[in-house]
């Protein structure tokens, strides 16, 4: 199965931009990149999905590095509710159509 | 439109019992998915649910089961608890399932399970 890379924890300042990196290094051509959250004591959240081209969205903006092989969520005004845990997930073409989740980089934003 | 919802939300039993857990999609959503999440191995994938088959199956041993009615409400049973059944079940539901790669997850709150 494809994997991801995901630093353990990052820190932030509130109002400030936030550059969550994943490495995914083994993704092949058709696999699309899919960033979730989980903010506490709640089931996660989709946030954003693209496969090559920077995508923009109310929440965030994903930048795909032009050879594919790392990815970055950006949040472009932190706030408070933005502490959470975020994955960075590949759904692959293959006959096992499941969802990993590593153990993805928690967030904290500093007031 | 209400999102996912599980039910219960908290749940103690002791080792040995069964315990049955309850999921209700999305209106429209024929998938349902069901994932466990441990401090220690993160969220795992269980098995999917599409128009009451399933479709996959994660890497659980044959105690953990589920089926899917005609409304696609999903049930997920854990036979014979064991203590590192402890978890947080969670459940997702979709349009057009994990087979389709552009699909997205939607998640409810989660069931809390506790094994004594």
């Amino acid at each position: 199965d494809a994997k991801t890379t995901q630093p353990n924890s990052m820190e932030s300042n509130e109002e400030e931009p936030v550059h969550l990196p994943c490495n995914h290094s083994t993704i092949s051509g058709t696999d699309y990149i899919h960033w979730y959250r989980q903010l506490p004591s709640q089931g996660p959240e989709y946030v954003i999905h693209g496969l090559t081209s920077n995508v923009n969205n109310r929440m965030a903006s994903l930048a795909i590095a032009e050879d594919r092989k790392s990815s970055t969520l950006i949040l472009h005004r932190a706030t408070l509710r933005d502490a959470a845990v975020y994955y960075c997930i590949l759904r692959a073409l293959n006959r096992d159509d499941k969802i990993i989740f590593g153990k993805g980089t928690r967030l904290h934003i500093l007031p | 439109k209400a999102g996912v919802t599980q039910t219960p939300r908290y749940l103690i039993k002791t080792r040995g019992q069964q315990v049955t857990l309850s999921c209700s999609p999305i209106s429209g959503h024929r998938s349902v998915s069901w994932y466990q999440q441990t401090p220690g191995q993160g969220l795992q994938f269980l098995f999917e649910y599409f128009s009451e088959t399933q479709r996959n199956k994660g890497n659980f041993p044959g105690r953990f089961s589920g089926r899917q009615f005609s409304n696609s409400r999903s049930e997920m049973n854990v036979s014979t608890l064991e203590l590192g059944d402890s978890a947080l079940y969670l459940c997702a539901s979709s349009l057009a399932g994990l087979a389709v790669r552009t699909d997205t997850q939607y998640f409810g709150p989660g069931t809390r399970l506790t094994v004594l």
